[in-house]
């Protein structure tokens, strides 16, 4: 199974990018990277999800480097509601046996 | 109306009991999940089920027993329960089984304690 590393915790302030790497190195080939945000008392919710190189939706953007063995989500112009735990996912394959990555808690402050 | 459901969202109970967690999702989905998340935030999966077949056991001591009815619903048993049960619980669902791609669906979790 592709094991995750991301960093336990994130500071920045509003207004300002904030990117969150999470490091895959044995990332199988046909696996994909999703990255899931969790507010206090709530379930994850899904943020984004590539395979290679750059993916952008609404709320975020994901990069992928060539050899895959590593991915950052991009969260532009953060607000005190973008507070919370991310979750980097690696694979989905092999019967369905996936990874969670420990989490990163962001905090946003004023 | 809530896509993915559990009940209860909190359970507080004794060592040796036994409690049950339900789930049920409207989304149609094909797919459903049980996962444990610590204190520490770890989400680890459980369980999962294909159209009421299980296809992921991970390894959950088995006093956890899952059980699905049918497609819209994973239920989650537990038999004598021990102090490091205490956790959330989330039940999660998925359009398609496991896959290279695909979104997780999750529940609001239920969170047990036990004493």
């Amino acid at each position: 199974l592709a094991k995750t590393t991301q960093p336990i915790s994130m500071d920045s302030y509003e207004g300002q990018e904030v990117n969150i790497t999470c490091s895959h190195n044995n990332i199988a080939t046909n696996d994909y990277i999703t990255w899931y945000q969790q507010f206090p008392s709530q379930g994850p919710r899904f943020i984004i999800q590539g395979y290679k190189t750059k993916v952008t939706n609404e709320v975020a953007s994901l990069f992928i480097p060539a050899d895959r063995k590593s991915s950052t989500l991009s969260l532009p112009r953060v607000s005190l509601s973008d507070t919370a735990v991310y979750y980097c996912l690696v694979g989905f394959t092999n019967a369905g046996k996936s990874t969670f990555g420990d989490g990163t808690t962001l905090t946003v402050k004023p | 109306d809530t896509a993915v459901s559990q009940t209860p969202k909190y359970l507080v109970t004794q060592m040796g009991n036994d409690k049950s967690i339900k789930c049920e999702q409207n989304l149609g989905h094909d797919t459903m999940y049980w996962y444990k998340q610590d204190s520490k935030k770890f989400l680890k999966i459980m369980f999962s089920y294909n159209n009421k077949e299980l296809i992921i056991n991970e390894t959950v001591p088995n006093r956890f027993s899952p059980k699905s009815p049918d497609k819209a619903h994973l239920n989650l048993h537990i038999n004598s329960l021990e102090l490091g049960d205490s956790a959330v619980y989330f039940c999660a669902s998925s359009l398609r089984p496991p896959g290279n791609t695909g979104e997780l669906f999750f529940g609001e979790g239920s969170r047990l304690t036990v004493l």
